[in-house]
């Protein structure tokens, strides 16, 4: 069974800082990476994916993502981030031929002014 | 276009009753999906339904919780007999074919 993991729980951040979120998962086939992000009292907004192609990913509000397939990777970044980026960060993956998406636990980004 | 649509946002019941909840996927997309968060964790996946399959319920608890996607209609997901525990926000999410999901709101049961 494929599983993803979230290296930080909790992660606080002064804006214009950068930011980047570790996010690895365990499957030895291909797949298709995902991030999400989820403002507070939001539903889960797409961020950026990564399907096939070029392994560094641009996404929308400035996130970017780099698909590592030697270490079952898929970090996230950005280089500067505003207070408007608190939210909650999810990674998720499901494989080329299906469509099911496993969740890790989610990363609370949270950026003081 | 309309995104997910799920209803109710919030939702209460007291321990033994019955939750329905409503998802309206995005138009034209016949995948459904979903998920279940419970507090302080990420989402976990429940069932995958295409109109009137289910093609995944590997995620669902094997008593009380069913799914369904008819032809017409929204899905729906129904929690019997509901306990504290099943306590959490449910979002669905539709697809087309392979593609990245798409998220509704979600819905929050509580159970008292």
């Amino acid at each position: 069974a494929q599983s993803v993991s979230q290296h930080n729980h909790h992660v606080i951040l002064s804006e214009a800082a950068s930011l980047e979120l570790g996010c690895n998962y365990s499957y030895g086939g291909t797949v298709n990476l995902f991030w999400y992000v989820q403002y507070p009292g939001q539903h889960l907004q797409l961020l950026l994916k990564y399907f096939s192609g070029d392994p560094l990913v641009k996404g929308i509000k400035g996130f970017e993502a780099e698909f590592i397939k030697s270490k079952f990777s898929f970090n996230l970044r950005k280089p500067s981030v505003q207070w408007s980026d608190t939210a909650e960060y999810f990674c998720a993956v499901n494989r080329a031929a299906g469509n099911k998406l496993t969740f890790g636990g989610g990363t609370r980004v949270l950026v003081k002014p | 276009n309309a995104g997910v649509m799920q209803n109710p946002r919030h939702l209460v019941r007291r321990r033994g009753q019955e939750a329905r909840l409503r998802c309206s996927p995005m138009k034209g997309h016949s995948h459904v999906y979903w998920y279940r968060q419970l507090p302080e964790e990420g989402l976990k996946f429940m069932v995958y339904l295409q109109k009137e399959n289910i093609i995944d319920e590997s995620g669902m608890p094997k008593e009380r919780f069913s799914a369904e996607f008819p032809k017409e209609g929204p899905s729906i997901l129904r929690i019997q007999q509901v306990v504290r525990g099943d306590s959490a926000a449910y979002f669905c999410a539709s697809s087309l074919e392979n593609t990245e999901a798409f998220f509704g709101q979600g819905t929050r049961l509580t159970v008292v």
